[in-house]
């Protein structure tokens, strides 16, 4: 299994709070990724980082925002979360440009 | 039209047959293709992974490319029942800052004893 280590795992929250999930990787790999995964829409890329303090979004990133200060931790964060984020949320991580990209075991989010 | 798409199915075979999972794409500027098994409550695992054009073989699975189709399928011999798991085709452009993998919706694939 690839490295990468996601936190929280499960989290129930409520509408308007703020969460942080974290994405934390032993690989040294240069570009990470979070994806959230939902019945009929597939994966669907949330944001994704190039290195460290270099971001960019993904096709669904309204309402969310990361940071990645170090290469081994990428941080999503809600900043007032909404029932429409309720959602499986994964990391994932790849080397060079071309390589395989790796997944987390999923961080089960809940707003309610 | 869609980047990517692929058929939800779900599928469902007997045990030991041949199993053909299959994705469609409309841009031609796609060069990796990937297809990841995802159990349920898991992350997607990286199954097959191909360059451009062609076949590659690993074990019971077999992926092809066909970019002039742009069609790609993953070929599964003689299925088990611990191949029960959803299907994600993915594929991306070159390689650079952006790069980042478009996937398909995923074939929900059972194969009963």
């Amino acid at each position: 299994d690839a490295g990468i280590t996601q936190s929280p795992r499960h989290k129930v929250t409520e509408t308007g709070t703020p969460v942080t999930l974290r994405c934390h990787q032993t690989e040294n790999h240069r570009y990470m990724y979070w994806y959230r995964q939902d019945p009929g829409h597939g994966l669907r890329l949330i944001h994704y980082s190039y290195g460290v303090k270099d971001t960019d979004k993904g096709e669904v990133s309204d309402g969310y925002s990361v940071s990645r200060s170090k290469t081994e931790d990428f941080l999503l964060t809600l900043e007032s979360a909404t029932s429409s984020q309720t959602s499986v949320y994964f990391c994932a991580i790849s080397g060079l440009p071309g390589n395989t990209i790796y997944f987390g075991e999923g961080s089960w989010l809940t707003v309610v | 039209q869609k980047e990517v798409e692929q058929d939800p199915g779900p599928l469902s075979v007997p045990e030991g047959a041949i199993v053909s999972l299959n994705c469609t794409y409309s841009n031609s500027a796609f060069q990796y293709f990937m297809w990841y098994r995802q159990y349920s409550r898991k992350g997607p695992e990286l199954l097959m992974y191909t360059y451009s054009s062609g076949n590659k073989e690993d074990g019971r699975f077999t992926a092809q490319v066909d970019k002039s189709s742009k069609y790609i399928s993953l070929f599964i011999r003689d299925s088990q029942p611990s191949d029960s798991a959803t299907y994600l085709c993915a594929m991306s452009r070159s390689g650079g800052s952006n790069y980042k993998l478009t996937f398909g919706k995923g074939t929900l694939l059972t194969v009963n004893p």
